[in-house]
């Protein structure tokens, strides 16, 4: 079966552009999350939704990064007015979410955000 | 605060040798103790899981890892190093109160041939 995909695979945007960054999870999947990876940095968490609702976005920098799952399923992490900072890989990962803590999350293969 | 320590940034292992990445872990309560593959340009690779039960625990590609309560470590191993195991390699711990993963900063794996 199909993994989590991500779209665009890169994005360059000069600062203080809005971008909008999708998730596709594993069909069927109920929590949703995405990390912000950093250049020789492991991922840190942005934010996490349980279907349609986002459970935790304690993790998200500032009050231009935005997420939505406005149907359980596709996500997007939108930022608006980017700074060179935002420059970042950002990971999406599903999971089943009906085993806690032990679920596994599968990862998709990141969209790399150059904020030029 | 719950966390995770890698503390080499880089291992370096000839092909056929055993390989060991380590890492240790802070955590209140039970440990829930992931190991991840990133390969470059691509996301991240699961590789096992720790949970409860049995110290070793075996996963993809013949990796495994040992849980070590009393030292608050979580070792990946391979018995025999491939080429194609070089990679970045990180290790995650489930926070306790959210379902988030906290990763640790990475390590670096070079098989020479």
């Amino acid at each position: 079966g199909a993994g989590v995909s991500q779209s665009p695979r890169y994005k360059v945007a000069k600062r203080g552009q809005d971008v909008a960054l999708r998730c596709d999870p594993i069909s069927g999947h109920v929590s949703l999350f995405w990390y912000q990876q950093a250049l020789g940095q492991g991922p840190e968490f942005l934010t996490y939704f349980q279907n349609e609702a986002q459970l935790d976005k304690s993790g998200l920098p500032s009050d231009r990064f935005f997420a939505e799952r406005p149907e359980g399923s596709v996500s997007t992490l939108k930022i608006q007015r980017t700074q060179q900072e935002d420059s970042a890989v950002y990971l999406c990962a599903s999971s089943w979410g009906l085993a806690g803590p032990t679920d596994t999350q599968y990862f998709g293969p990141g969209t790399r955000l150059t904020v030029l | 605060a719950q966390s995770v320590a890698q503390p080499e940034d880089q291992v370096n292992v000839a092909e056929g040798n055993p390989l060991t990445v380590k890492c240790t872990y802070s955590v209140s309560g039970n440990p829930y103790l992931f190991w991840y593959v990133q390969y470059p340009n691509r996301g991240l690779q699961f590789l096992l899981k720790y949970i409860t039960g049995d110290n070793l625990v075996k996963g993809s590609y013949g990796f495994e890892a040992e849980f070590n309560k009393s030292q608050t470590s979580f070792h990946l191993k391979k018995p025999s190093a491939l080429v194609s195991d070089s990679a970045l390699y990180f290790c995650a711990v489930r926070d306790r109160y959210t379902d988030k993963l906290i990763f640790g900063t990475g390590t670096r794996l070079q098989v020479f041939p």
